[in-house]
């Protein structure tokens, strides 16, 4: 199966410090999702982004599709922020008809003030 | 639109007795999946629904568990004779068929702890 690789596994940054991760995927990909689990385990939707670049605030996501991978940019964090940051890419199998999300192991960020 | 709904969001439960697990979709939506997630690692796929018909299933939901949408709408998922492997948070998901591009959508979750 797709294989989605994540770095760094731990991030440790200053308030208001900028960061950027990367999530690398073994295979074309229908779809590419950003995800953050708060302390309460939920998992927040940040991007829908299979491929190219958005922003949304502090926030911004870019996929290379043809490069396969994303990087995931925050800036001026604040510690709200805090948690685990997942990618989660989706394959259409052949026939399959399914469209599950395989998911990296996470970046776990901590922003300390 | 409030999102999906799981319930409980924390069940304790003996080591050899049976769980359900609820889950509410978003009202439009017509794909549901089922995720479990360990300590430290990502969400791994368990089962996925479009309405009713069950498509997919992991090789991780052995025969212990099974899940349900028979209406189409909610699901359920049940676990007989839990083990204490099986502790972990279960999360739900829902999306819509159209447009084919639209994100996933999680609930909060159910925590299991299987003493």
């Amino acid at each position: 199966g797709i294989q989605v690789e994540q770095s760094p596994p731990d991030l440790i940054l200053q308030e208001g410090a900028n960061s950027t991760l990367r999530c690398n995927f073994s295979d074309s990909v229908n779809n590419l999702q950003w995800f953050h689990q708060n302390p309460w385990g939920q998992l927040i939707n940040l991007f829908y982004i299979p491929s190219g670049t958005k922003q949304n605030g502090r926030l911004s996501a870019t996929t290379v599709a043809t490069e396969r991978y994303s990087l995931l940019y925050i800036s001026s964090s604040q510690t709200t922020d805090s948690g685990v940051y997942f990618c989660a890419v989706e394959i259409r199998y052949s026939g399959a008809g399914s469209y599950q999300l395989t998911f990296g192991k996470g970046t776990k960020l901590s922003v300390i003030p | 639109d409030t999102g999906v709904s799981q319930d409980p969001r924390h069940k304790i439960t003996k080591r050899g007795q049976n769980v359900t697990f609820r889950c509410d979709p978003i009202s439009e939506h017509n794909r549901l999946y089922w995720y479990r997630q360990t300590l430290g690692q990502g969400p791994e796929f368990l089962t996925y629904f479009q309405n009713e018909a069950q498509l997919e299933k992991s090789r991780l939901l052995s025969d212990r568990f099974s899940a349900e949408r028979p209406k189409g709408s909610f699901s359920t998922l049940e676990i007989q004779r839990t083990e204490q492997g099986d502790s972990a948070m279960y999360l739900c998901a829902s999306k819509a068929e159209t447009p084919y591009n639209s994100p996933l959508h999680f609930g909060n979750g159910t925590r299991l702890t299987v003493t």
